[in-house]
């Protein structure tokens, strides 16, 4: 059965400080590893990420994918208050059409 | 203007009765799908289709019913064997077939009470 396990569950900072979420995956026949930032309805789309070792990035979030190792991480720098959201992770897999998501990550950045 | 809607924004629901949430998609997207999402929790998939009149159960599809008889359109049943309801509801569609395969987009979901 696929899993994507997300880590931390919920984190606490403050405006300027830089942030790390984790996404590890156990997906057969993986094809690609998305994030998400879901605020209060509809998550939207961050990041596609299909190959090892190439960051993706946007504005102060940037992320990349280890395919040896199974995982994920988002890097989010100089927070601000309106990066307070869950971030999800979902993966991808060549077998089927549908995602596996993770858990999700609830940050809170406080002014 | 493109896009998935939801509908209702917010439904309550008596014990015992069905209800039917609405996902409508004008993106023509083959694949859609409904999640569930619990206070604090991540999505889990329910049901999802690929092509029209064919449809697929998920992780907990048990308590819900779906149809897709047109491409936009796959309304999700929640039934009165569904025994704890109260949840937010998240339609998604996506852009699937050979030439490859796109992010998916969200509804801006419903959120179902049951009183």
């Amino acid at each position: 059965e696929d899993k994507v396990v997300q880590s931390p569950l919920s984190l606490v900072v403050h405006e300027g400080d830089t942030v790390t979420l984790n996404c590890s995956y156990e997906v057969t026949n993986f094809r690609s590893l998305l994030w998400y930032k879901q605020e209060k309805k509809a998550p939207t789309f961050l990041f596609m990420l299909t190959s090892s070792g190439i960051e993706k990035k946007s504005g102060r979030l940037s992320s990349i994918l280890d395919k040896k190792e199974l995982f994920s991480i988002l890097n989010i720098t100089a927070t601000q208050t309106g990066d307070s959201a869950v971030y999800l992770c979902a993966a991808d897999n060549n077998a089927g059409n549908m995602l596996t998501f993770g858990g999700g990550t609830r940050l809170m950045v406080k002014p | 203007d493109g896009g998935i809607t939801q509908s209702p924004k917010y439904l309550f629901r008596k014990e015992g009765q069905n209800v039917t949430l609405s996902c409508e998609q004008n993106l023509n997207h083959d694949a859609m799908y409904w999640y569930r999402q619990d206070p604090g929790q991540g999505l889990r998939l329910i049901y999802y289709s690929q092509i029209v009149n064919d449809f697929q159960k998920g992780d907990i599809a048990e308590g819900y019913s779906v149809s897709r008889e047109k491409k936009e359109s796959f309304p999700l049943t929640v039934t009165s064997a569904q025994k704890n309801p109260t949840a937010f509801y998240l339609c998604a569609s996506r852009k699937i077939g050979l030439a490859g395969r796109d992010t998916q987009y969200f509804g801006p979901g419903t959120r179902l009470t049951v009183l």
